[in-house]
């Protein structure tokens, strides 16, 4: 089992629709974070969160962090928004020196 | 500036070339990643580099030698590489993670590396 688990893989959304994707872990964390990865590789950290929520634009990212998970959500997706989502954490364990853990990443394709 | 620069952003080479991939950041950070990313895999961390020290090597061959020459650039030198070394190579920076004191990675664009 990863310990970084995420679902659903893919996801095709209609323009406009309110999108959830979720991350799941089992190793205890000092932080989380979520990625934007589009087709031509780049990486952009969209947030860092170890607690509550925290809302940039139309993406808002929660965390529980007794449940272990976490979600990202985008409202009034657009096709700009398809890309590659990734959740990482870094873990208590993983070392001090930035050690994280990548989720497999959720595509995400936003039809117009 | 929270850019991280990253040269070329293709290499083609053959087994026998000796190539390196450049990576560069002003941001101040003291901590730099080499990551690598097979098709439709999440980053596969190679190395870390802390204060211009190498801190973690995740069991990386050696025909991928690194260099972080200052704390601004960091290098990775690539010599005898095999195909199934093909991959996208994303370089990372963020200030050095202390105990409780979380950081953001900023990622470069990545170099495409192809190996015939």
């Amino acid at each position: 089992k990863n310990e970084v688990e995420q679902s659903p893989q893919n996801l095709t959304a209609q323009e406009g629709e309110f999108i959830t994707i979720n991350c799941s872990y089992s190793v205890g964390i000092s932080a989380l974070h979520w990625l934007q990865q589009h087709p031509g590789g780049g990486i952009v950290s969209l947030f860092m969160l170890s607690s509550g929520k925290k809302k940039h634009g139309r993406l808002i990212a929660t965390i529980n962090i007794q449940e272990k998970h976490s979600s990202l959500h985008i409202t009034a997706s657009h096709p700009r928004d398809s890309a590659v989502y990734i959740c990482a954490v870094r873990s208590f364990y993983g070392g001090s020196q930035g050690n994280l853990i990548f989720g497999k990443g959720t595509k995400l394709s936003v039809k117009p | 500036d929270t850019e991280v620069t990253q040269t070329p952003k293709h290499l083609v080479m053959g087994m026998t070339n000796k190539k390196s991939l450049k990576c560069e950041q002003h941001m101040g950070h003291r901590a730099m990643y080499w990551y690598k990313q097979k098709a439709k895999k999440p980053p596969e961390l190679m190395f870390v580099y802390s204060y211009e020290k190498l801190s973690i090597n995740e069991s990386v061959p050696s025909r991928f030698s690194p260099e972080c020459p200052n704390s601004s650039l960091l290098n990775l030198h690539l010599h005898a590489l095999q195909p199934e070394d093909s991959a996208l190579y994303l370089c990372a920076s963020s200030q050095v993670p202390s105990g409780g004191v979380m950081e953001t990675q900023y990622f470069g664009p990545g170099t495409r590396l192809l190996v015939l």
